[in-house]
């Protein structure tokens, strides 16, 4: 079975400074997608970033990036010029790609601090 | 695009009785929703995977005649809780991943989450 950890309970950053939240995972498969989620105090679930497996190029989107290390199956957010609004419980998801699959397995979250 | 709503997003209830959450997918056509629980300061619980037009598919531990789900249409999922007890006062969340043939395919888009509490 697929698992996922976020091994950082808690992160801090300072505003507009860069930070990493890690993720790792473990699977058979080869092929399979991974997220990033943000859900803030309102607890609205943010889609972030997502990444094919079978792409060899990070994903970014904005101020966001990804590490993608498929053979280390690491995957983690780079943050760059944290903002206030930026604060919030990340979590990193996978989902496999066989058909008919279509469940997320989340990581238990960061909770990520930008401090002003 | 890929909006997903729900409601109510806040309702408290009487022990006992039943309540009934809506999730719509507002502007795509949901092959598959997803519905989840989620405890405070801990990540999201699934309970239920369902599909338009069959049965849903409970994880284990979850009990499907306490749970009900109905996936009518393309757009449309309920959650009805019955016979609600204190326990099941929680945070529900709904999610819809696209239909295959569409760019949206493979990821889950969340609604803004159901506030359940049980008097």
């Amino acid at each position: 079975a697929q698992t996922v950890t976020q091994s950082q309970p808690e992160m801090s950053v300072q505003e507009a400074e860069t930070v990493t939240l890690s993720c790792t995972y473990d699977t058979s498969e080869s092929d399979y997608y991974l997220f990033w989620y943000k859900q803030p105090p309102s607890r609205q679930m943010i889609l972030v970033i997502r990444q094919e497996a079978y792409k060899q190029q990070n994903a970014t989107e904005n101020r966001f990036s990804v590490n993608f290390q498929k053979a280390a199956k690491s995957f983690s957010l780079k943050i760059s010029d944290s903002q206030l609004g930026d604060a919030a419980m990340y979590f990193c998801a996978y989902r496999s790609a066989v058909s008919g699959t279509y469940k997320y397995i989340f990581g238990t979250g960061t909770r990520l601090k930008v401090l002003a | 695009g890929a909006v997903v709503s729900q409601h109510p997003s806040w309702v408290i209830c009487k022990s006992g009785t039943s309540v009934k959450i809506e999730c719509r997918s507002l502007d795509f056509q949901a092959t598959t929703m997803f519905w989840y629980r989620q405890f405070p300061k801990q990540s999201l619980m699934l309970m239920a995977t369902s599909n338009e037009g069959s049965k849903a598919t409970y994880e284990q531990g979850v009990e499907k005649d306490k749970f009900l789900i109905n996936h009518a249409s393309l757009t449309l999922s309920t959650l009805t809780v019955t016979s609600a007890h204190p326990e099941d006062s929680s945070f529900y969340i709904c999610s819809a991943s696209a239909q295959p043939t569409t760019g949206l395919w493979g990821t889950q888009y969340f609604g803004p989450g159901t506030r359940l509490l049980v008097l």
